[in-house]
């Protein structure tokens, strides 16, 4: 099973908003509504942000969603903040699951 | 709270075999399946493979059938993850993380274990 498909990477100024998105198949992210995202600080281990497409665990700040279109899901985060600078990965669930090549945000 | 604690760091000659543990608390066991994610340095994360904490059924990577097993113990609350035949390119940190409320939703993970192969 492939990687899913991310940018490489993203920059964009404090307050503003960035939009990652995560490309798969009909048979992965386009066929099932299992796609979540992950948060990763360098060093340290991953941290769920937004699960079954848009849905955001307790604690996780609205400034972070999730969509879907198709085969591509995207992550938004608004007001980006200095803290924001991590590597994302989007993760599809299709019977097993497969993440994205990930993508990261600097906050310049 | 949840919390998942994994083995220590290890290092093994090509062609050995790792053994890494993950043990849960916080929660109830059998309630929730653990996924073993692995990323190699400087590159992304890597799925390899769940299992069932509570009738141990087991989904593997494509790129880790016939390498690897995993199990679990319920008295103990602890899952193993077994890679053999190890190769350089196995040099890793892994990760066990437990599947939430939704499947692939990893909502807990531990604090990962470092797995160096080197002759």
């Amino acid at each position: 099973q492939s990687a899913l498909t991310q940018p490489r990477s993203v920059s964009e100024s404090p307050g503003q908003s960035v939009t990652i998105s995560c490309t798969g198949t009909i048979s992965d992210v386009g066929g099932y509504n299992y796609v979540s995202w992950y948060q990763q600080h360098p060093g340290k281990a991953p941290k769920l942000i937004i699960f079954d497409v848009s849905k955001r665990p307790s604690g996780v700040p609205d400034r972070f969603s999730g969509s879907k279109s198709g085969n591509t899901a995207s992550l938004t985060i608004s007001g980006l903040q200095a803290e924001d600078e991590a590597d994302y990965y989007c993760c599809s669930y299709a019977g097993t699951s497969v993440f994205g090549s990930g993508t990261k945000v600097t906050v310049v | 709270q949840a919390q998942l604690v994994q083995s220590g760091s290890e290092v093994k000659k090509p062609g050995a075999s790792v053994n890494v543990s993950c043990k849960a608390s916080g929660y109830t066991f059998a309630s929730y399946g653990i996924n073993w994610v692995r990323q190699a340095p400087g590159q992304g994360l890597e799925w390899m493979g769940w299992i069932s904490t509570y009738k141990g059924d087991k989904d593997y990577g494509q790129n880790f059938q016939g390498r690897v097993t995993m199990t679990t113990d319920t008295s103990t609350s602890i899952v193993y993850m077994e890679l053999r035949s190890l190769r350089s390119d196995d040099t890793a940190v892994y990760y066990c993380a437990r599947d939430g409320d939704t499947p692939g939703g990893m909502d807990v993970w531990g604090h990962g274990t470092t797995v160096i192969v080197s002759s």
